[in-house]
């Protein structure tokens, strides 16, 4: 079975520090990448994706960057974290070939930029 | 674009009770369509989704959703909550080839009174 995994599931640095979030995914190949971020009280906001290695895609334009080095590894990063960074990040992975749509989420990172 | 509207940011209903949550959503061709549940500080899980077919789709923990393509609506619906059904609900609607986004409502907040 499938699973996929974030880490850390917390952190807190301070603004203008640099942000290096990893996410994994275990048994299946090719698959689709996304990047997500709920602030509080709010709903899914889509970052980045990607249908591949070094493909990526970016939905919103901000201090965030995305990198797919290996076929099953995300990595979200920031050079200088903002206030407006804080938030909650999760990490999602669809069947790239069976492009059916759904998504499966991985548990979350917590970030707070102080 | 596709959008999705949940017009009920939050409800409360007593255990046992029925549960209708609202979702409209904004598509030109036949959607794909979800519903996801996301507990305090946790993932988001997929509760059940609509491709094509049987309007009416059976999800896991007892949800079932019934596509309208006439009002556009996508309801979620459980004849007997539990406590354990208190959770943030998320409808969301394919976008794209083959629907590579999702389009996300900003979610419903379900509170279980004992």
């Amino acid at each position: 079975s499938q699973t996929i995994h974030q880490w850390p599931a917390t952190l807190v640095q301070p603004v203008g520090s640099p942000l290096s979030l990893e996410c994994t995914v275990e048994g299946t190949s090719n698959p689709n990448l996304y990047w997500y971020r709920q602030a509080a009280g709010r709903g899914l906001q889509l970052l980045f994706y990607s249908v591949g290695i070094g493909q990526i895609s970016s939905e919103v334009p901000q201090n965030l960057s995305a990198s797919r080095p290996q076929d099953r590894q995300f990595i979200l990063s920031s050079k200088k974290l903002l206030l407006s960074d804080s938030g909650f990040y999760l990490c999602a992975w669809s069947p790239g070939a069976y492009l059916r749509g759904e998504q499966y989420f991985g548990p979350g990172t917590r970030l707070t930029v102080t | 674009a596709q959008s999705v509207t949940q017009p009920d940011i939050h409800i409360t209903v007593s255990e046992g009770a029925s549960l209708e949550l609202r979702c409209n959503y904004s598509y030109g061709a036949t959607p794909y369509l979800f519903w996801y549940v996301q507990s305090p500080g946790q993932g988001l899980q997929l509760l059940l989704k609509y491709f094509s077919g049987d309007t009416l789709v059976q999800g896991i923990k007892g949800f079932e959703a019934e596509f309208k393509r006439s009002q556009s609506s996508f309801n979620l619906r459980k004849p007997s909550v539990h406590w354990s059904d208190a959770a943030e609900y998320f409808c969301a609607v394919g976008e794209g080839q083959g629907a590579q986004k999702l389009v996300f409502g900003q979610g419903t907040r379900l509170t279980i009174n004992p």
